[in-house]
């Protein structure tokens, strides 16, 4: 099975726009979390869909969003980009099968700069 | 809420030695914990996965203990290779959560 996808790898972009990523799971897995990862942060919860709904949400502003499509593909988009923003984002999936907890896979993430 | 810390944050240790990594949750009400591998600038990469009700998990080298009432996890890892310096990551996946949250890693590097 082809691993978890995520489209663009780098980005550069400048205070105030705004992105977009995108997300591709597992063959057959519904549900697809995202997280930022940053130096003095850490790795932190953004927000999990499954079967196209969101189902949990971490403790980010609102101009991070996200959703999912009937396929599982996730995206997730930040508007009024901030220089804070500047992180490895990470999406994983799962299968989901027997109520929460099974092991999520990662794919390589998209390293965002703001400039 | 939730804080998982791992104890040190960096270790280098001489190839072929074994070595341990610790990891400490707060809160006991987990489903699972897992253990994930991270190379720079890469993705993660899960090692093992323990549920809440096992002690142990076993894969190859690595060995991962769960103790879920004092809130401990360690991660043993056998007869080290330079391919193994990595930072590791451990993550507990709370009950009635959806998320994993994340330790703050430890940096492994093991020389030849």
């Amino acid at each position: 099975k082809a691993g978890v996808t995520q489209t663009p790898r780098y980005l550069i972009k400048t205070r105030g726009q705004q992105v977009t990523l995108s997300c591709s799971p597992i063959s057959g897995h519904r549900s697809v979390s995202w997280y930022q990862q940053t130096p003095g942060q850490g790795l932190q919860f953004l927000f999990e869909y499954f079967s196209e709904t969101q189902r949990n949400k971490g403790n980010f502003p609102g101009r991070f969003s996200g959703r999912q499509f009937s396929n599982s593909r996730s995206e997730m988009n930040v508007s009024t980009l901030e220089l804070g923003d500047s992180a490895l984002y990470l999406c994983a999936s799962s299968s989901h099968v027997y109520g929460g907890g099974e092991t999520q896979y990662f794919g390589p993430g998209t390293r965002l700069l703001v400039l | 809420k939730q804080e998982v810390t791992q104890i040190p944050a960096a270790l280098s240790v001489p190839e072929g030695e074994n070595l341990v990594l610790n990891c400490s949750f707060t809160d006991s009400a987990i489903y699972n914990l897992q253990w994930f591998r991270q190379d720079p600038g890469k993705g993660l990469t899960s090692l093992l996965l323990i549920q809440s009700s096992q002690r142990e998990q076993t894969s190859g080298r690595l060995n991962a203990s769960l103790d879920k009432s004092s809130g401990r996890s360690t991660l043993y890892i056998a007869a080290s290779q330079p391919g193994d310096s990595a930072t590791y990551l451990c993550a507990v996946y709370e009950t009635g959560a959806n998320n994993l949250f994340f330790g703050t890693g430890t940096r492994l590097t093991v020389i030849p």
